[in-house]
């Protein structure tokens, strides 16, 4: 069975930090790019950040650049995002997304719900 | 950033309604254009990618069109599973933009 399994969520208060992870089994996520969109409460799909296949190319959404960090390890099958100074409008269901071939993504984790809240 | 956007925001259809869901996105993608199912609590599903391209597994009363600035979903007999939200995402450059969905709810 094809699985992507986000965990680190959680309740941090405002300014602080979380590290979110994404296992997958099933599939071999070192030769496609990934990424990782969020969806705060009741509100649409946003696009946080990239990283293609060997680490080289990472592209971030302005709303988060220079607090987050995507970053992967092909060898266990894993993508990660480190999430500092963390704001209220960061709080959302965060979504590990495989991206396939014609920039498609096909496969996407269950997600991982961060609380931003003093 | 390129802008995408959806219409309608919302609608409501009867099973066995030909729905149709448009996406105007703010300059050119060609044919990079996603479209995304998403009921409440699931993550989003493929249904269709490169526009037109019915996504494995996906029924075939599902289909895309469009290239450059508009595109189209279309459902061509709406089933009780297929009420859900429908998000475009444009794959063209970064960042990665969605539209804002459209809700298909039961008349």
């Amino acid at each position: 069975e094809v699985q992507l399994v986000e965990s680190g969520g959680g309740l941090v208060q405002p300014g602080g930090s979380l590290r979110l992870s994404c296992a997958a089994s099933g599939i071999t996520l070192s030769s496609f790019s990934m990424n990782w969109v969020r969806q705060a409460p009741g509100k649409g799909l946003e696009w946080v950040s990239y990283i293609s296949s060997s680490s080289t190319i990472i592209y971030y959404a302005e709303s988060v650049k220079g607090r987050f960090t995507i970053s992967r390890d092909n060898a266990r099958n894993s993508l990660f995002l480190q999430m500092n100074s963390l704001r209220d409008e960061d709080a959302a269901v965060y979504y590990c997304a495989r991206e396939a071939t014609e920039n498609r993504i096909d496969y996407w984790g269950q997600g991982t719900l961060v609380t931003v809240s003093s | 950033d390129i802008q995408m956007t959806q219409s309608p925001s919302a609608l409501s259809a009867s099973v066995g309604d030909r729905v149709t869901i448009t996406c105007r996105a703010s300059q050119s993608i060609s044919s990079y254009l996603n479209w995304y199912q998403q009921k409440p609590g699931k993550a989003p599903k493929l249904l269709i990618y490169a526009a037109s391209n019915l996504q494995s597994g996906v029924p075939s009363r599902f289909s895309g069109s469009g290239s450059g600035t508009d595109f189209t979903l279309t459902i061509s007999s709406l089933q009780a599973e297929d009420f859900a939200t429908y998000y475009c995402q444009q794959s063209y450059s970064i960042p990665r933009t969605f539209g804002q969905g459209t809700e298909v709810e039961i008349k």
